[in-house]
């Protein structure tokens, strides 16, 4: 199976949002509502700031949110602060394996 | 405190073999799917291998099977990767990670260096 498809790159000024998509396939983002979202800022582990699709972990500000539609699953992140400038992946579950997107680096303008 | 530090990693010559550990706290371990997730540099994450809780069902990405080996002791709390025959290709940063019960890596260790180079 492929990875999913991320768009490289996001932007946007702070206070804006910002929406980057996930696209799968009907084997795995559109057939489970398990995709999950990761942030990473450089030189550090992957944190989850999404699970199933639309909830967040405890300690996740409500600025991030998740949606899916078909096979494709969003991530957006409201009122952009500098802290926010990292890597994205997301990742869906598909049978016995995970998939995960090629990230996108999110840019705070 | 809920953590996995991970130990081994390094600079190995192509064919070579490494272990990499991953020790678990703060959790029981025994109740948890545990995953191995590599970045190569500049590069997306890739799952590698996961295994069940009871130790038994081991599942790996069809670029590490046959090479790698996924196993975990319960009893000592950790997760190893036993990586054989290795590659220029599988250099990465390594991580081990758990697969909670929200179907999500909930928690991540800090990551260790694979460098395949001769």
């Amino acid at each position: 199976q492929s990875a999913l498809t991320q768009p490289p790159s996001a932007s946007g000024s702070p206070g804006q949002s910002v929406t980057i998509s996930c696209t799968g396939t009907s084997g795995d983002v559109g057939a489970f509502n398990y995709v999950s979202w990761y942030q990473q800022h450089p030189g550090k582990a992957p944190k989850l700031v999404i699970y199933e699709v639309n909830k967040r972990p405890s300690g996740v500000p409500d600025r991030f949110s998740g949606s899916k539609s078909g096979n494709t699953a969003s991530l957006t992140v409201s009122g952009l602060q500098a802290e926010d400038e990292a890597d994205y992946f997301c990742c869906s579950y598909a049978n016995s394996n995970n998939l995960f997107g090629g990230g996108t680096k999110l840019t705070v303008l | 405190q809920v953590q996995l530090v991970q130990s081994g990693g390094g600079v190995v010559q192509p064919g070579r073999s490494l272990r990499l550990s991953c020790a678990a706290s703060g959790f029981a371990f025994r109740h948890y799917i545990m995953h191995w997730v590599r970045q190569a540099p500049g590069k997306g994450l890739e799952w590698v291998a996961h295994v069940w809780n009871d130790g038994h069902n081991k599942f790996y990405a069809d670029s590490v099977k046959g090479r790698f080996t996924i196993f975990r002791d319960n009893s000592g709390d950790t997760l190893y990767l036993q990586m054989d025959n290795l590659r220029v290709e599988d250099t990465a940063v390594y991580y081990c990670a758990k697969w909670g019960s929200i179907w999500a890596y909930d928690i991540w260790g800090q990551g260790s260096l694979v460098t395949v180079s001769s």
